[in-house]
Order: structure tokens, then C-alpha cells, then sequence
């Protein structure tokens, strides 16, 4: 089915280790982005990319490291996790009907 | 900057009552808004939108219409089912530079007592 494919779904890391999100979309759209849900706090965006090779900072972007290199795939990378980046993590891509999301990832720091 | 304001839940009906969840907004431009609904363990689906002043959008028995006077784009469903307990988002998204941004509310729980 064609849709937003995020992995892992579960993930916990210890204070200092490094990861990356996997996301990938089959429906060739330019834009993709990556969210984080907090409790309370809605969904604030960590960065976005409007096409192969561009990427730009959202509303909370520190601690996180992304890179476009096809349409296809947009990676989110922790360098170095903190207990503050326990969060939900979604990807999201925009085609004409509106964003479509994938359905999250897990992330508990310890 | 722009912003989305949503009542806080959580939102608490007995089956086949009528929901009103209240969304308000501020923005320098003309945005498309939205209703995004995440049911338990699940990414957030587009529920409903609407691109333009006084435009009504609708899906699965949800409205919302755009109000520009008012900034508002409440969502109303006549007639609530347990199946509707969901958490709610109401979202605008405006062009910025060469790209869409959308921009979310804080999200409304609802609950549907049978």
C-alpha cells in the first residue's frame, strides 16, 4: 500500500548512544518532514526537506541531523540521545491531498 | 508567527451527543486549515480541510467551515460514536518561501462513553 513507512515502531537508547529514524514514502512526493508528539504539546517540526539534497531547520531542531539523497527516503539521526528527546517521532509527506503521516516511532531515552 | 489554538481536553460525551471542538488561529496569510484525527497507536489521518474563506469541509459525518471573520474552524459532529474516541488536531498550512508548512494545535482527547 502506498503510504509513509517509518522504522523502528519501538526504540530505547541509552543517554549518549547514536540512531537514526528510518522513513520512507512511495508516493513520490518532494516534501517530507519529521515531527516529535510531547504530551500537551502537540506536534512540533524538527526539520523538512522540499526536495532530493535540500533540507531546512523547523521549530526544534537541535540534537537531531537529517539528509535527503532520493525522494524517496528522509532519515532522522540522533547524534548523541538525551532523556529529553524521549518523544514520539512521525514522518510526514506532502502531496496535492495534504500530508500523509506514518504511524510513529517510539523513542524512550534513558 | 502563526499559530493554531485548540480547546484543552479531555472531552468526555455519552454516544450520539453532539461535539463541537473549538480551533482558532492566527496567521499573516491566507491558510488552508485542517482537522487531523489520531485514533490509539496510530499516525495522524486527514480528517477534513478547507482552502479558503467560508469553505465547508466534511468527512465521516465531521464538519468544519472556515471562518475568516472569526479566525475559527471549529469541527461539529451531530451525532457521536464510540468509534469517534480519537485524539483530534486542528492545523493550518500556509506557503513559506518555496514551501508548505503546516502547524498544528496542541490536540483534543475525545472520549465516547457507549
Amino acid at each position: 500500500n502506498a503510504g509513509v513507512t517509518q522504522t523502528p515502531k519501538f526504540q530505547v537508547l541509552k543517554t549518549g548512544q547514536s540512531m537514526t529514524l528510518q522513513c520512507a514514502q512511495d508516493m513520490n512526493h518532494e516534501y517530507m518532514s519529521w515531527y516529535r508528539q510531547d504530551p500537551g504539546m502537540g506536534l512540533r517540526l524538527i526539520h523538512y526537506s522540499v526536495g532530493a539534497g535540500i533540507t531546512d531547520q523547523g521549530e526544534v531542531p537541535n540534537g537531531y541531523n537529517v539528509s535527503r539523497s532520493t525522494t524517496e527516503d528522509f532519515p532522522l539521526r540522533l547524534l548523541s540521545a538525551a532523556p529529553s528527546q524521549t518523544s514520539v517521532y512521525f514522518c510526514a509527506s506532502m502531496g496535492g491531498y495534504g500530508y500523509t503521516f506514518g504511524s510513529g516511532t517510539r523513542l524512550t531515552v534513558v | 508567527g502563526d499559530s493554531v489554538t485548540q480547546m484543552e481536553g479531555p472531552v468526555t460525551l455519552s454516544e450520539e451527543a453532539f461535539l463541537t471542538i473549538n480551533c482558532t488561529y492566527t496567521a499573516t496569510g491566507y491558510p488552508s486549515l485542517f482537522w487531523y484525527v489520531q485514533y490509539p497507536g496510530e499516525g495522524l489521518q486527514l480528517l477534513l480541510k478547507a482552502t479558503k474563506a467560508d469553505d465547508k469541509g466534511s468527512n465521516k459525518g465531521f464538519e468544519a467551515t472556515y471562518r475568516k471573520e472569526t479566525t475559527s474552524f471549529h469541527l461539529e459532529k451531530g451525532s457521536v460514536q464510540v468509534s469517534d474516541s480519537a485524539v483530534y488536531f486542528c492545523a493550518l498550512s500556509e506557503m513559506y518561501s518555496s514551501a508548505s508548512k503546516i502547524i498544528f494545535g496542541s490536540g483534543t482527547r475525545l472520549s465516547i462513553r457507549p
